[in-house]
C-alpha cells in the first residue's frame, strides 16, 4: 500500500539558512499534519491542513511557514534555521472524508543545523 | 491540559517475556487512544488503536484495552520478540482532523 512520502529524508543546514521541507500524502488523504521530533522527545505538533486550508496551529515558530497544494501535498518552509531546530520533521496524513482519525506517518526528515 | 504519561524507560526484557508499557491519560472528554511504534532511524508506525471505552486494539501481538474508569490504555504482549526492540509511543487524540498529543515514549530492549 501507497505510503506518506517525505522529502529530503535528510537534510543538513547552516544557522541562518533556509529549508523547505516536502510532504506527499496517501492517495486520496485529505489532511495533513507536520510534527517535530527533537532528540529523546516525544512529537510535538506544528501545524495541520484540511483541504488547503489551515485547520490547526500548535507550537510552530513564526520563522516557519507551511501549505498545502491542489495536489494535496505540502511544504514546510523553515526560515532563519537555529541550532535548536535540528530535529526529526514528520509528515502525517489522513481522510477525513473516509470519517477515520488515524493518522498515518511519514519517515521524517532528519533536519541537521550546524 | 491534555496529557499522556508513560512509564518511564528503558525496559529491558528477556525474549518470550511478558511485556506492560503503562499509559495513563488525562482529559475533559473522550478521546480516541493510539500505540505507535519507532524502530531505530525509522517513522512512526500504527500499532493500534481503540476509539472508546472498553475496546480493545491489538495487532501483532500486542494489545491494549481502553479504561475509562481508570483512564489507562497498558500495552501488553505476552511472548516479546528481539524484533520487538523499539520505541513505543501512546497518544490521544480528541477530534478527526485534530492533533495527537503523545507521550514521552518508553523504550524497550529485547534480548536474546
Amino acid at each position: 500500500a501507497a505510503g506518506v512520502i517525505q522529502s529530503p529524508r535528510h537534510l543538513i543546514k547552516e544557522k541562518r539558512e533556509t529549508a523547505t521541507l516536502k510532504c506527499y500524502p496517501i492517495p486520496r488523504h485529505d489532511t495533513v499534519y507536520w510534527y517535530q521530533q527533537g532528540p529523546g522527545q516525544d512529537p510535538q505538533f506544528l501545524i495541520s491542513f484540511y483541504e488547503k486550508m489551515q485547520s490547526d496551529k500548535g507550537s510552530i515558530p513564526d520563522r516557519f511557514s507551511a501549505q498545502q497544494f491542489s495536489d494535496y501535498h505540502s511544504e514546510l518552509n523553515m526560515s532563519s534555521l537555529e541550532l535548536g531546530d535540528s530535529a526529526l520533521y514528520f509528515c502525517a496524513s489522513s481522510r477525513l472524508a473516509g470519517d477515520t482519525d488515524t493518522q498515518y506517518f511519514g519517515p521524517g526528515t532528519r533536519l541537521t543545523v550546524l | 491540559g491534555d496529557s499522556v504519561t508513560q512509564m518511564e524507560g528503558p525496559v529491558t526484557l528477556s525474549e518470550e517475556a511478558f511485556l506492560t508499557i503503562n499509559c495513563t491519560y488525562t482529559a475533559t472528554g473522550y478521546p480516541s487512544l493510539f500505540w505507535y511504534v519507532q524502530y531505530p532511524g525509522e517513522g512512526l508506525q500504527l500499532l493500534l488503536k481503540a476509539t472508546k471505552a472498553d475496546d480493545k486494539g491489538s495487532n501483532k501481538g500486542f494489545e491494549a484495552t481502553y479504561r475509562k474508569e481508570t483512564t489507562s490504555f497498558h500495552l501488553e504482549k505476552g511472548s516479546v520478540q528481539v524484533s520487538d526492540s523499539a520505541v513505543y509511543f501512546c497518544a490521544l487524540l480528541y477530534n478527526q482532523g485534530g492533533k495527537l498529543i503523545f507521550g514521552q515514549g518508553t523504550e524497550l530492549s529485547v534480548k536474546p
